[in-house]
């Protein structure tokens, strides 16, 4: 079975500080790689995602993230946090091909609070 | 507009009334699907469907029915709701192929049940 882990709940940053969100992921396979962002009462929306090739991916609103195979992780950056970064982030992850490769499986979630 | 629409967006039922909550998409999209959202335990994933009459188990389908008659509409049914199934509740959908899982979501619909 897939799965996700974000190990921290909350991260705090300052505001003009970088910001990283961790992620590691399971999956058989080669994987599909997503963050999503949850702004408060709003559904989901896609940030990135790394598929095949570049291991350092670019995302909307300044955002980036990079893949590391050996690690398994997947850790969501920014050079200079924004006030209006502050939200609910999601890693995801689903499987190439195969047995899961239509379930989209989500981390807990880790709340980013950028600090004025 | 692209959109993921979901209702109703707030709802208070009591154990055992049954319930629909509906979901309807303009992007033909093929694929969609159901999550649950709760405090510590992320986005669960209840049930999905990769086309019209065509739908699978997610993790936590207990309690819950789905189906996918037309492409744009896909109904997540309570037939018999308990306390435990209190919830936000959203619903996305997807293209298929290279851009799958880019999921738009709705705006979700917060059910409590007394």
């Amino acid at each position: 079975a897939q799965s996700v882990a974000q190990p921290e709940d909350q991260v705090n940053v300052a505001e003009g500080n970088p910001l990283t969100v961790k992620c590691t992921y399971s999956v058989s396979g080669n994987p599909y790689l997503f963050w999503y962002v949850q702004y408060p009462n709003r559904g989901l929306q896609f940030l990135l995602k790394y598929i095949t090739g570049d291991n350092l991916v670019k995302g909307s609103y300044g955002f980036e993230a990079e893949f590391n195979k050996s690690q398994t992780s997947f850790h969501l950056k920014k050079p200079s946090a924004l006030v209006s970064d502050s939200a609910l982030y999601f890693c995801a992850v689903r499987a190439l091909s195969g047995a899961g490769s239509y379930q989209l499986t989500f981390g807990k979630g880790t709340k980013l609070s950028v600090i004025p | 507009e692209a959109q993921v629409t979901q209702n109703p967006r707030y709802l208070i039922t009591v154990t055992g009334k049954k319930l629909t909550v509906t979901c309807s998409q303009n992007m033909n999209h093929e694929y969609m699907s159901w999550y649950r959202q709760d405090p510590g335990l992320g986005l669960r994933q209840i049930y999905y469907s990769m086309n019209v009459e065509v739908t699978d188990k997610g993790d936590v389908p207990e309690g819950y029915k789905v189906s996918r008659k037309e492409k744009r509409n896909f109904p997540l049914i309570l037939e018999s709701p308990s306390p435990n199934q209190t919830s936000l509740y959203f619903c996305a959908s997807s293209n298929g192929g290279s851009r799958a899982g880019e999921l738009f979501f709705g705006e979700g619909s917060r059910l409590t049940v007394l």
